[in-house]
């Protein structure tokens, strides 16, 4: 079965703090895909990285940072000097390229920058 | 840009209810999805359309129904709301071209209030 496990809840920083959201999954399908997404209070679910079973480079982007380990299964992702902006609730995903309608979302993990 | 439209933001309804979530996307998705959010579960799968007319039962599909007559919109029913069908109510398409990897473009939400 898979499985997206975010263990952390709520985490609260204060403004320019660094900050990481884990994300563990679990899978037995040797193509899938791993996905960030942040929801700000809108509610609007916007799209931040896809990653492949394939390509385990880390990846960075501006303020954001993503690191993926196979042999940990986990796909972590970091906040460098954070900004009010960037409070928001932030889901991992699972795709798997076996079923196009199997994508696994973890339970999110609710963000808040404190100025 | 991509747009992915709930047709409500809020909703109050009365138990036996019977209710309408509608989704328009405006970008040729053949791929449309209704998922349900609540707190410390993430996002849980209702129903799935691969494209028009064409439908599959997510993991929690008991009590909802949908229907895709048209490639832009995909409606979730609620047959006789209940209690515990108050939720957020999140719309997201995809397109096929993408073979299950590409990422989701969602709607704002809908809340639903079942009273």
């Amino acid at each position: 079965a898979q499985k997206v496990t975010q263990a952390q809840t709520e985490i609260s920083v204060v403004e320019k703090e660094d900050v990481t959201l884990d994300c563990v999954y679990e899978t037995r399908d040797t193509t899938y895909y791993l996905f960030w997404y942040k929801q700000p209070p809108s509610g609007e679910l916007v799209f931040l990285i896809r990653r492949n079973s394939f390509d385990e480079q880390n990846e960075i982007s501006g303020r954001y940072s993503w690191n993926f380990q196979k042999s940990t299964s986990s796909f972590n992702f970091t906040i460098t000097a954070s900004q009010v902006v960037d409070s928001a609730v932030y889901f991992c995903a699972l795709s798997l390229y076996s079923s196009a309608s199997k994508i696994i979302f973890g339970s999110g993990t609710r963000l808040s920058i404190r100025p | 840009d991509v747009k992915v439209t709930q047709s409500s933001r809020y909703l109050v309804k009365r138990t036996g209810e019977k209710v309408f979530l509608e989704c328009v996307q405006d970008m040729d998705h053949e791929n449309m999805f209704w998922y349900r959010q609540d707190p410390g579960l993430g996002l849980r799968l209702i129903y799935f359309s691969y494209d028009v007319k064409m439908k599959e039962k997510g993991d929690i599909p008991e009590g909802y129904s949908v229907s895709r007559e048209k490639k832009e919109r995909f409606s979730l029913i609620l047959e006789s709301a209940s209690t515990n069908q108050t939720s957020m109510y999140l719309c997201a398409s995809r397109p096929l071209g993408t073979k299950n990897t590409g990422e989701l473009f969602f709607g704002e939400g809908s809340r639903l209030t079942v009273l």
